[in-house]
């Protein structure tokens, strides 16, 4: 299957200050990732749909000035939580899929986020 | 949007028993896809099963699309085996979107 690495698998910030997550696409080139976010013992939500060369289209209710996406190339996303706050903690991961194989979704390891 | 429901919520069985797992959705989807996720968080891609039934070792899987519901068949259960299972669904027209059911709970005892 398809590989998806996302880095770093954990950081800790301080308030107020802003974290950059990365997903990359090892061996395929996506046009499309997701971000999704799991706070514990929940299940994952999206968040947003990361389109290379445009804008990301966000879920309801989620702030898209607080989380930026960014999707420069065809192997590349990264989420930006910006002006974090502890309420931010929690697990953030990503996916992607061959689109020209089928759909099935393959995850990058996940960023567990702690703000303090 | 698309619900999905996933049964029992949490399973506590003795090493080298069988399970079976539900997840039960809402409406039409184009894509099914079952996930074990491991205590480090990670999601491991057990199956891409939209319809049909699957089987890769212990492991094996039925989608019944037409019924909205598909099951997950472990058998031989390990410890290794404990963890969360996810179900996730993309609807028809769904954009690839998975949407993740409740998940289920495994805690495999030796």
């Amino acid at each position: 299957g398809a590989v998806v690495s996302q880095h770093p698998s954990w950081v800790i910030c301080k308030s107020g200050t802003s974290v950059k997550i990365e997903c990359r696409s090892l061996d395929f080139q996506a046009t499309t990732m997701f971000w999704y976010r799991q706070f514990p013992k929940q299940s994952l939500m999206l968040m947003a749909t990361s389109n290379e060369g445009s804008k990301a289209t966000y879920e309801q209710g989620v702030e898209k000035d607080k989380f930026l996406i960014n999707h420069a190339s065809l192997t590349l996303s990264t989420l930006t939580v910006t002006s974090a706050h502890p309420e931010d903690s929690s697990f953030y991961i990503c996916s992607a899929s061959e689109r020209w194989v089928d759909t099935e979704a393959f995850f990058g390891q996940g960023t567990r986020l702690t703000v303090v | 949007g698309i619900q999905v429901e996933q049964s029992p919520p949490d399973l506590i069985l003795q090493e080298g028993a069988n399970s079976t797992l539900r997840c039960n959705f809402s409406d039409s989807v184009n894509n099914l896809q079952w996930f074990h996720q491991n205590p480090w968080g990670q999601l491991i891609n057990l199956f891409y099963i939209p319809s049909g039934t699957k089987q890769n070792g212990r492991l094996s899987a039925t989608t019944v699309a037409t019924e909205r519901y598909s099951l997950l068949y472990i058998s031989s259960s390990q410890t290794t085996d404990s963890g969360v299972y996810f179900c996730a669904v993309e609807p028809n027209f769904g954009n690839e979107k998975l949407t993740f059911g409740t998940g289920t709970r495994l805690t495999i005892i030796p």
